[in-house]
């Protein structure tokens, strides 16, 4: 099975902190991805990255920032956490085998406050 | 810009009842439709991924179909009972790098 690990499940900040939020998955995977989920706002894509060192921003990129030095490990960077970034952190990762895209596999989320 | 929408946004039926979620979409000209569930509290466990060129996908009490013309996907669970309660989330996969655009959901809630 898929394996999605994020470092923490929950995590309190301060405004004005560097924040940093790990993923690691274990399947090879090229794609990988960062959510984040606001009730009534529903999924919003950040960045994502289909190769190391690659990335693209998604939606909301602002205030974020992403780094993938090696395949299994894609970190998502808040330079000066705010208050508006408090939310549910999802990250997911998937492959593309010939040519189709297979199923995204997510982690279990990291649900930020920034006080 | 691709938008997806999933209505009703909440259902509430009794266990046994066989049942269908709607997911619409704006542009047809999609790479993928997948369905997720989540817990709350809990990440997206993927249920079903229909490619473009495909029309239904089944797994167990799970049937999920795709018609790109009218820009609609409907889930089927049949036989409905209280562990199916939770949040099914459609989305619509764009281009070959996995991206995808993310319905609202619909919380499912089935009584015993």
């Amino acid at each position: 099975d898929v394996k999605v690990t994020q470092s923490s499940r929950y995590l309190v900040k301060r405004t004005g902190e560097k924040v940093f939020l790990e993923c690691v998955q274990d399947m090879d995977h090229e794609n990988m991805f960062w959510y984040r989920q606001d009730p009534g706002l529903g999924l919003r894509l950040i960045y994502f990255s289909y190769d190391v060192k690659m990335k693209e921003k998604g939606d909301i990129p602002e205030g974020y920032s992403v780094s993938r030095e090696k395949k299994e490990r894609f970190s998502l960077i808040l330079e000066s956490a705010s208050t508006n970034q408090t939310s549910m952190y999802l990250c997911a990762s998937s492959s593309t085998r010939a040519g189709s895209n297979q199923p995204q596999h997510f982690g279990d989320g990291t649900r930020l406050s920034i006080l | 810009k691709q938008e997806v929408t999933q209505i009703p946004a909440a259902l509430s039926v009794p266990e046994g009842e066989n049942l269908v979620l709607n997911c619409s979409f704006t542009d047809s000209a999609i790479y993928n439709l997948q369905w997720f569930r989540q817990d709350p509290g809990k990440g997206l466990t993927s249920l079903l991924l229909i490619q473009s060129s495909q029309r239904e996908q089944t797994s167990g009490r799970l049937n999920a179909s795709l018609d790109k013309s009218s820009g609609r996907s409907t889930l089927y669970i049949a036989a409905s009972q209280p562990g199916d309660s939770a949040t099914y989330l459609c989305a619509a996969g764009s281009g070959n790098t996995g991206k995808l655009i993310f319905g609202q959901g619909t919380t499912l809630q089935v009584k015993p």
